[in-house]
């Protein structure tokens, strides 16, 4: 059974630009998190998708958004990418639904860097 | 901001010896422990997990003791190998949400 599925595995974008990053679940998973991970915050969570809805938010601005669409792959979206967004950006799908707490398992990131 | 606090930040263990790792949480709503290892380069791994209706799990060389009324929780390595040489984050949640809040990271290096 393939696992979470990140692309691309390294971006360099310049400070204003936007970006776009790609997640693909493993198949039969509904639900869809994105942690960013950076040496000094470690892991925080950004969002989380399920059945093409944010169930939860973290607590990061605006220029951070998401969407999943029907076959459960989710997007991220960084927009006036700042020095500080410079992190692996982490992706994790679980089975989701109305059970809590369902193992989740994660991608092995995008690199982004911003310059 | 609810946290987990996770400690040490580095350990230094020889081979075969025991590797400890601890972690506290201050939400009593929290009752979802796992624990993750992750290599360079490569995204967290599940190594193991607990609910707080029991006080210890055990899978193959790992254990997770945990100690609802501390708050606390931890991960322990038997026969500690090199090739167990990652960096291990413990991380908490409760039923209602999905999401993980994690321990800052402890960078395990194992010593042939």
């Amino acid at each position: 059974k393939a696992g979470v599925t990140q692309t691309p595995r390294y971006l360099i974008k310049t400070r204003g630009q936007q970006v776009t990053l790609s997640c693909s679940p493993i198949s039969g998973h509904r639900s869809v998190s994105w942690y960013q991970q950076t040496p000094g915050q470690g892991l925080q969570f950004l969002f989380e998708y399920f059945s093409e809805t944010q169930r939860n938010k973290g607590n990061f601005p605006g220029r951070f958004s998401g969407r999943q669409f029907s076959n459960s792959r989710s997007e991220m979206n960084v927009s006036t990418l700042e020095l500080g967004d410079s992190a692996l950006y982490l992706c994790a799908s679980s089975l989701g639904g109305l059970v809590g707490n369902q193992p989740q398992h994660f991608g092995d990131g995008t690199r982004l860097s911003i310059l | 901001q609810q946290q987990v606090k996770q400690s040490p930040q580095s350990l230094i263990v020889q081979k075969g010896g025991i590797s400890i790792i601890n972690c506290a949480y201050e939400n009593t709503a929290f009752d979802y422990f796992p624990w993750y290892q992750q290599f360079p380069g490569k995204g967290p791994a599940l190594l193991i997990a607990i609910r707080p209706d029991v006080s210890e799990k055990k899978e193959g060389r790992f254990t997770i003791s945990f100690n609802k009324s501390a708050k606390q929780f931890s991960l322990h390595i038997m026969d500690s190998q090199p090739g167990d040489s990652a960096t291990y984050f413990c991380a908490a949640s409760n039923s209602g949400y999905s999401t993980l809040t994690f321990g800052k990271g402890t960078m395990l290096l194992v010593s042939p």
